[in-house]
């Protein structure tokens, strides 16, 4: 089983500042990498897939980076509607699809 | 508009079996691959397994002898039942799709919690 790891557990930023969130691999997933948000008390929402492909209506100050057992999301100037707990997961070798324990992005 | 809805118990007593529904909506249950994933009380997602073609499921490894995922095209709904639940199965359970030749999830339902108690 492949097990992901993030980092940090807790970034605190201002809105309009950057963030960037790390995400790893035990082993390679190449670009089979997805990035989730997920707010309190709703289902994760896709953002990005292929590592760097935004999924639909994601806005662009979102983006992805990385490939092997190291990714990167970065959300360019924090808007208030951006905090929240942010999620990868892995698709290259399953079963199981596995997910790493989250960022939560907070004020 | 693809929308999935779960539904069951919110309680289940320890060593009974948990099960739930998912009625979909915007896409036959007969394509795609369509997936239960839980979440404990502040931790991260964990997969559980997924059913496609109907009849073809693949389960998590360390769940495989206690889960099962089964799908009732008359009504397009797929069903998860697990069994022999302890406290540590206490989750938000979600039922969510894949994409299209994907392994990434495209549309979930709204989730619904679970608590495994006397």
């Amino acid at each position: 089983e492949i097990v992901m790891t993030q980092s940090p557990a807790t970034l605190s930023v201002s809105p309009g500042e950057r963030a960037t969130l790390s995400c790893r691999a035990s082993q390679s997933v190449s670009s089979n990498l997805a990035w989730y948000q997920q707010k309190p008390g709703q289902a994760p929402r896709l953002l990005i897939y292929g590592a760097s492909t935004r999924a639909t209506g994601i806005p662009a100050r979102f983006s992805g980076s990385g490939s092997g057992t190291e990714f990167t999301l970065t959300i360019s100037s924090l808007q208030s509607e951006d905090f929240a707990l942010y999620l990868c997961q892995q698709y290259d070798n399953w079963p199981p699809f596995t997910f790493g324990p989250g960022t939560k992005v907070d004020i | 508009q693809v929308q999935l809805q779960e539904s069951g118990p919110g309680q289940v007593k320890p060593s009974e079996t948990l099960s739930l529904t998912c009625s979909v909506s915007g896409a036959s249950i007969s394509s795609h691959h369509w997936s239960w994933i839980r979440q404990p009380p502040g931790e991260g997602l964990e997969w559980l397994g997924y059913i496609f073609e109907t009849r073809n499921a693949k389960y998590s490894p360390s769940l495989k002898s206690r889960v099962t995922i089964s799908v009732d095209t008359s009504k397009n709904q797929f069903s998860l039942r697990l069994t022999s639940v302890t406290a540590a199965d206490t989750a938000v359970y979600y039922c969510a799709r894949l994409g299209f030749l994907s392994g990434y999830y495209e549309y979930w339902g709204r989730g619904t919690l679970v608590t495994v108690s006397s």
